[in-house]
């Protein structure tokens, strides 16, 4: 079954410090790997996206990782701030250009 | 630019009620629509994706069909709510390259409520 696991589910941290989120999956043949935010009662915002052939994607203060062995992706979030308090959202898509989302993890970055 | 607008932004109906939703996208062309749900504390669950106008492709058996009359325009619709259909509805673009990496876009979302 093509699934994509996210954990922690919630994670509260203090601004300026670093997280990282976790998104494992079994979705198969593997395509491509993003990496979404999505800020309460808006739609999801891509941060990164990874194909097979890619082990990390950075876009500003995030940077994410891919393990296409393991089957597991990380997002590691650098210095937060308040903004980047939202949900993270991971999806996979398949060869055939199907697309499996995560739950999301959500993180309240506190002052 | 691309913008995609999605209305009403918030919509409470009572149960048994017809449902319509609107989507619509500017300054692409023949773009990949999508409507997904998202239940509260939950994902994104595809709920129709269309690759041209008529060309409606429905991922889960429900109440709910989608038409694309135009090019860029997507609708929801529902003649008869269930409480269940209560969530936030997002409205997605891609450029139809087939290229799988091409990214979606997603509207601002409805809030739909159903009493």
């Amino acid at each position: 079954k093509n699934q994509v696991e996210q954990s922690p589910q919630s994670l509260i941290i203090l601004e300026g410090k670093n997280c990282t989120l976790q998104c494992n999956y079994t979705v198969s043949p593997f395509s491509n790997l993003r990496w979404y935010k999505q800020d309460t009662g808006r739609g999801p915002v891509s941060l990164t996206i990874m194909t097979f052939s890619e082990n990390t994607k950075s876009n500003g203060r995030y940077t994410a990782t891919l393990d296409a062995d393991t089957k597991q992706s990380s997002l590691h979030i650098t210095a937060s701030q308040l903004s980047d308090s939202a949900s993270y959202i991971c999806v996979v898509t398949r060869g055939a250009g199907k697309s499996t989302f995560g739950d999301g993890t959500t993180l309240t970055v506190k002052p | 630019s691309q913008t995609i607008h999605q209305w009403p932004a918030t919509l409470v109906q009572p149960v048994g009620s017809p449902l319509s939703l609107e989507c619509t996208v500017e300054g692409t062309s023949n773009p990949n629509l999508y409507w997904y749900r998202q239940a509260a504390g939950r994902g994104l669950q595809l709920l129709f994706y269309s690759v041209g106008i008529g060309q409606i492709s429905s991922e889960v058996p429900q109440n709910l069909s989608a038409s694309r009359p135009q090019d860029r325009q997507f609708i929801l619709s529902s003649k008869k709510l269930l409480l269940s259909d209560s969530g936030f509805y997002l409205c997605a673009w891609q450029r139809r390259t087939g290229i799988s990496t091409d990214t979606q876009y997603f509207g601002p979302g409805t809030r739909l409520t159903v009493l």
